[in-house]
């Protein structure tokens, strides 16, 4: 069965503390996985793509990685404005589009 | 452009009202879902149209009924809901292709079942 783990459930930092959160999954065949940004009462917003491993993508303060079982979400030096949910979602094999998706962590930045 | 809008923002309807929530996206994508989400918890898949055709219904109740007018919008028609059905309904669009293919979501409808 096609499964999502994120860890850890919630996580707090100082701004300015460097962390990662983890993304592991088991899939049959995997096309695509995927982070979104989820901020309360609103919809996810994309943030990367990754389809194999070894491939890494950068957007401002965030970082994803891939490897073969699991992907991680670099956050540098963060600001409270990254507070938010981090959900990580992933695309098996066949061609239905359907994400399966993570219990999300949720982060938040004290200034 | 990458927008992705539903409407209404907010919705509160009787267990015996009939309504309906819409989505439109004009990215040209060929894949169009429909999600549920409750608090605290992650979307989950409820239909998925491709190429306007009905493709996955992931054991819906008939009370939920997708319709795809055309390629660039989709409707959830609403009948006969129980307060559990109470939620954050998100619609979504993605481009049909071999790899891959992130879906973009739009602010979602706040479905209140009274």
């Amino acid at each position: 069965e096609d499964q999502v783990t994120q860890s850890p459930e919630a996580l707090r930092l100082q701004e300015g503390e460097s962390s990662s959160l983890n993304c592991s999954y088991t899939v049959s065949g995997l096309r695509g996985l995927f982070w979104y940004r989820q901020d309360p009462g609103k919809g996810p917003e994309f943030l990367f793509t990754l389809y194999s491993a070894g491939e890494e993508k950068e957007k401002e303060r965030l970082k994803a990685t891939l490897t073969k079982k699991e992907s991680f979400l670099h956050i540098t030096a963060p600001k409270p404005e990254d507070s938010a949910t981090y959900l990580c979602a992933v695309q098996a094999a066949g061609n239905t589009g359907k994400l399966i998706f993570g219990q999300g962590t949720t982060l938040q930045v004290k200034p | 452009d990458t927008e992705v809008t539903q409407t209404p923002k907010h919705l509160v309807m009787g267990m015996t009202n009939k309504k309906s929530l819409k989505c439109e996206q004009h990215m040209g994508h060929r894949a169009m879902y429909w999600y549920k989400q409750k608090a605290k918890k992650p979307p989950e898949l409820m239909f998925v149209y491709s190429y306007e055709k009905l493709s996955i219904n992931e054991s819906v109740p008939s009370r939920f009924s997708p319709e795809c007018p055309n390629s660039s919008l989709l409707n959830l028609h609403l009948h006969a809901l129980q307060p559990e059905d109470s939620a954050l309904y998100l619609c979504a669009s993605s481009p049909m292709g071999q790899g891959g293919t992130e879906a973009f979501f739009g602010q979602g409808t706040r479905l209140t079942v009274v």
